[in-house]
């Protein structure tokens, strides 16, 4: 079965300054999704990527997909306060039917004001 | 609001109890999971339905019994509950196809009391 590992897995980071989140797959990645949940809540979608080499931003985050090492890698650029939660990646092991996403176990990030 | 709701938000029930949890989507989704998250674990996925027809039952004990009756209602009875069975419980829906992602409810906090 697919496995995904996060790291790091917790981030403390003073708001303003970049970050990056590494998510890797035991197996090939076909498609890769980041999420973002705020604690004991619900996880809401940031963006997917599918193709190898794909980046994707949405306004100061940046997903990258690195299919031949099997990871994805997450960036914030200048954070912010609301930037604050756990970053988790989930991927699609390519079954057939249903699909069945496995996740990491997350990043904790921080932002110190 | 996702589209994704669940319900109850928190629910504290003894060992003896037997409740339920719901959720409902109106996004047109023909795909409902539930996964549990316990802490410093990644999310487990419990059970799948695909077309109201359950597809996945990843090794849950019986005391979890799901129940979909149509396409936008999903519930997880519970009876008999242990205290590890204390986490989050999320429920999600999709478009049944490769590379489309989820949609999380906020999630019920369940306590075994």
């Amino acid at each position: 079965s697919q496995e995904l590992e996060q790291s790091p897995q917790s981030l403390i980071v003073q708001e303003g300054k970049n970050l990056t989140i590494n998510c890797t797959s035991s197996k090939t990645l076909y498609g890769l999704y980041w999420y973002k949940q705020k604690y004991g809540e619900g996880l809401i979608f940031l963006m997917m990527l599918q193709k190898g080499g794909e980046e994707k931003s949405h306004e100061k985050i940046t997903a990258k997909l690195d299919e031949k090492k099997q990871q994805s890698s997450l960036h914030i650029t200048a954070s912010q306060p609301s930037h604050a939660g756990i970053y988790l990646c989930g991927a699609d092991p390519q079954t057939q039917g249903a699909q069945k996403l496995v996740f990491g176990q997350g990043t904790r990030l921080t932002i110190n004001p | 609001e996702t589209g994704v709701t669940q319900t109850p938000r928190h629910l504290v029930m003894g060992m003896t109890n037997k409740k339920s949890l719901k959720c409902e989507q109106h996004l047109g989704h023909n795909a409902m999971y539930w996964y549990k998250q316990s802490a410093k674990k990644p999310l487990e996925l419990m059970f799948v339905y695909s077309l109201e027809e359950r597809v996945e039952n990843n090794s849950v004990p019986s005391r979890f019994s799901p129940e979909c009756p149509n396409s936008s209602h999903l519930f997880l009875h519970l009876h008999t509950l242990q205290p590890e069975d204390s986490a989050l419980y999320l429920c999600a829906s999709s478009q049944d196809r490769l590379g489309y992602g989820y949609t999380f409810g906020s999630g019920t906090r369940l306590t075994v009391v």
